[in-house]
């Protein structure tokens, strides 16, 4: 298994409040991306990454920033909670090789009330 | 644009097959699939890339048409194991294979 966690596991949080979550890898792997995973909607992208300082927005971006400072953490900052943003996040990561398959994260179930 | 994965969801007896399809409305350069079990991470199963290279799976295939921007994911004589959210995911930006859009998965449940 590609060695990627997330930190916190579970958290729940109160609307307006700012909230961080983390990604850590220890595979070197040059992309790492946010998602987020809400029922019938299958995995949608929030923000990714393709080097240190090097970030990129996704579909569903809104409310949302991230940061990498270093090769190994991404990570993933709502300013101010709302209850939409309830939902299970992953991180992936990828680029070792040539066919990119990414690798996600045992992932972060958020509950903001 | 997400792609659109059918059926949603499929009930199966182990060792019948079944099949997965996924559409996109934009020219595809690759198809990534994953396995979601519940509670769990998605799971890298298979890539095919354009010019019909495929990488992955011993014992799941998947076909590539470009013309008609599809994939489609064949399970043969499932097992129990094969149960959970099958997803496809397709690289439309021209080749780069590292950003993917998702689709909303088909759930496949297979009965003893």
């Amino acid at each position: 298994d590609a060695g990627i966690t997330q930190s916190p596991r579970h958290k729940v949080t109160e609307t307006g409040t700012p909230v961080t979550l983390r990604c850590h890898q220890t595979e070197n792997h040059r992309y790492m991306y946010w998602y987020r995973q809400d029922p019938g909607h299958g995995l949608r992208l929030i923000h990714y990454s393709y080097g240190v300082k090097d970030t990129d927005k996704g579909e569903v971006s809104d409310g949302y920033s991230v940061s990498r400072s270093k090769t190994e953490d991404f990570l993933l900052t709502l300013e101010s909670a709302t209850s939409s943003q309830t939902s299970v996040y992953f991180c992936a990561i990828s680029g070792q090789g040539s066919s990119y398959e990414q690798y996600f994260g045992p992932g972060t179930r958020l509950t903001v009330t | 644009q997400q792609p659109v994965q059918s059926p949603q969801a499929v009930i199966l007896r182990e060792g019948e097959d079944a099949v997965i399809n996924c559409s996109s409305s934009k020219a595809l350069y690759s198809v990534h699939w994953y396995r979601q079990k519940h509670g769990e991470a998605p799971v890298f199963l298979m890539i095919l890339l354009k010019g019909g290279e495929q990488k992955g799976h011993e014992k799941i295939s998947a076909s590539f048409n470009e013309k008609k921007q599809q994939s489609s994911l064949y399970l043969t004589a499932s097992q129990l194991s094969y149960s959970g959210t099958y997803f496809c995911g397709t690289d439309n930006s021209g080749g780069s294979n590292y950003k993917l859009t998702f689709g909303k998965g088909t759930l496949l449940t297979v009965n003893p």
